[in-house]
């Protein structure tokens, strides 16, 4: 069964900072990994996609690397702003077609 | 349209009653999934649907729970006999297939009193 962690479970950070939230997987037999962001009461925005054959994608100050062997990915997230403040999830999806979801990093950016 | 569809985006309900959960996928996306987010939880999965195949059910949580998908189009997810542990957010999401994005729609919250 397939598990995904996120560390750590919140952050909080001053402007500006550059920082990385991570995520790992149990079952390396992904098709992908995509990164959403979640704010308060609202559904989830896709960020980036990674394809298992992929190392990374940038979009903006976002850059997501996969690390598909060892099970690890990390959304590095550039000069960091008030308006990121958001719970950033990460999902596999698997061999069955399924999505599977960690539990999220609360990230906080302070102005 | 534009993105996933939810409707209603609020539902306070009896316990007891049965519920209808209603999501307009992207046009044109094949695979649509359904989600289930408790307070303070994770999402849980709750069932796929992929083009005319048999829907992966194995995440419904019990039998008052089922979800259709008609003319490979809109879903319904339907709870009977709601319970007050039904109160959760409740998530749809789709894709054109295993190399594409997943898009989320905004959610129905659903509250059983």
């Amino acid at each position: 069964k397939q598990e995904v962690t996120q560390i750590p479970a919140a952050l909080s950070v001053p402007e500006g900072e550059n920082l990385v939230l991570n995520c790992s997987f149990t079952d390396s037999a992904i098709y992908n990994l995509q990164w959403f962001r979640q704010d308060p009461g609202k559904g989830l925005t896709s960020l980036l996609l990674i394809q298992s054959s992929q190392r990374e994608q940038t979009s903006g100050r976002l850059n997501a690397s996969l690390d598909k062997s060892s099970g690890r990915s990390t959304l590095y997230i550039a000069a960091s702003q008030p308006g990121d403040s958001a719970t950033y999830l990460c999902a596999v999806l698997g061999s069955n077609y399924k999505l599977t979801f960690g539990k999220g990093t609360l990230l906080t950016v302070n102005p | 349209g534009a993105g996933v569809s939810q409707s209603p985006s609020n539902k306070v309900t009896e316990k007891g009653k049965d519920v209808e959960l209603r999501c307009d996928p992207i046009s044109g996306h094949t695979a649509l999934y359904w989600y289930r987010q408790s307070l303070g939880q994770g999402l849980e999965f709750l069932i796929y649907f992929q083009g005319n195949s048999a829907p992966d059910k194995s995440g419904l949580p019990s039998d008052r729970f089922s979800a259709e998908r008609t003319g490979g189009s809109v879903s319904t997810l339907t709870i009977q006999r709601t319970q007050q542990e039904d109160s959760a957010v409740y998530l749809c999401a789709s894709r054109t297939g295993p190399n594409t994005e997943a898009f989320f729609g905004q959610g129905t919250r659903l509250t059983v009193v």
